[in-house]
């Protein structure tokens, strides 16, 4: 099983700075990874496939890299509706794995 | 517009049966692999399972892996998944999820419905 350790638990940060949220792999595949936007009391929301793809109708300001083990989500221009928790998930090996989420919140 | 409705949750004792259903419209359902996530209360995402556009092709959890049968009617638009013996820890929401291909292998979940809350309590 490929387990996905995200980090930080949490990030503290200001309307209009940026997020970068990690996402680390137990073992390397290829890009097979998606990032995904979960509001309190919603279901989550397909952000980034491919490690670097937007979803349709996913703002520009959303990015994902990265390759191997190590991935980034980076949120540019953070805006009101942007505070929320995100999880990595690799859909490349059996079991599907998910990371136990990055929480953003306002400074 | 894609929709997935899931039901057929509720409170169950130990040991007890459920099956869950998730009405898909808004896309060709038996083109699309379909998957089965949950989320315990004040927890992460945890996969659960997949199937393939056909049924043909089943995977699962190895915590569910012979409790849990996922299966599609595609001629009524509906994925299942019967869950059996539960447990405390089977507690979750469950959600059903659209993948983007015919095979689950190698596949996002595109669309996610809005839950069906399973309690295993006594």
């Amino acid at each position: 099983e490929i387990v996905m350790t995200q980090s930080p638990a949490t990030l503290f940060v200001s309307p209009g700075e940026r997020a970068t949220l990690s996402c680390r792999a137990s073992h390397t595949f290829s890009s097979n990874l998606a990032w995904y936007q979960q509001k309190p009391g919603q279901a989550p929301r397909l952000l980034i496939y491919g490690a670097s793809t937007r979803a349709i109708g996913v703002p520009a300001r959303f990015s994902g890299s990265g390759s191997g083990t190590e991935f980034t989500l980076t949120i540019s221009n953070l805006q009101s509706e942007d505070f929320a928790v995100y999880y990595c998930q690799q859909y490349n090996n059996w079991p599907q794995t998910f990371g136990q989420g990055t929480k953003v919140e306002i400074k | 517009e894609v929709q997935l409705l899931e039901s057929g949750g509720g409170l169950v004792q130990p040991g007890g049966s459920l099956r869950l259903s998730c009405a898909a419209s808004g896309f060709t359902f038996s083109n699309f692999a379909m998957s089965w996530v949950r989320q315990a209360p004040g927890k992460g995402l945890e996969w659960v399972s997949s199937i393939s556009g056909s049924g043909g092709s089943t995977y699962y959890a190895d915590s569910v892996r012979g409790r849990f049968t996922i299966s599609r009617d595609n001629s009524k638009n509906t994925l299942y998944l019967q869950i059996n013996s539960l447990r405390a820890e089977d507690t979750a929401l469950y959600y059903c999820a659209k993948t983007s291909l015919w095979s689950p292998e190698y596949s996002s979940l595109v669309h996610w419905g809005q839950g069906t809350l399973v309690t295993v309590s006594s």
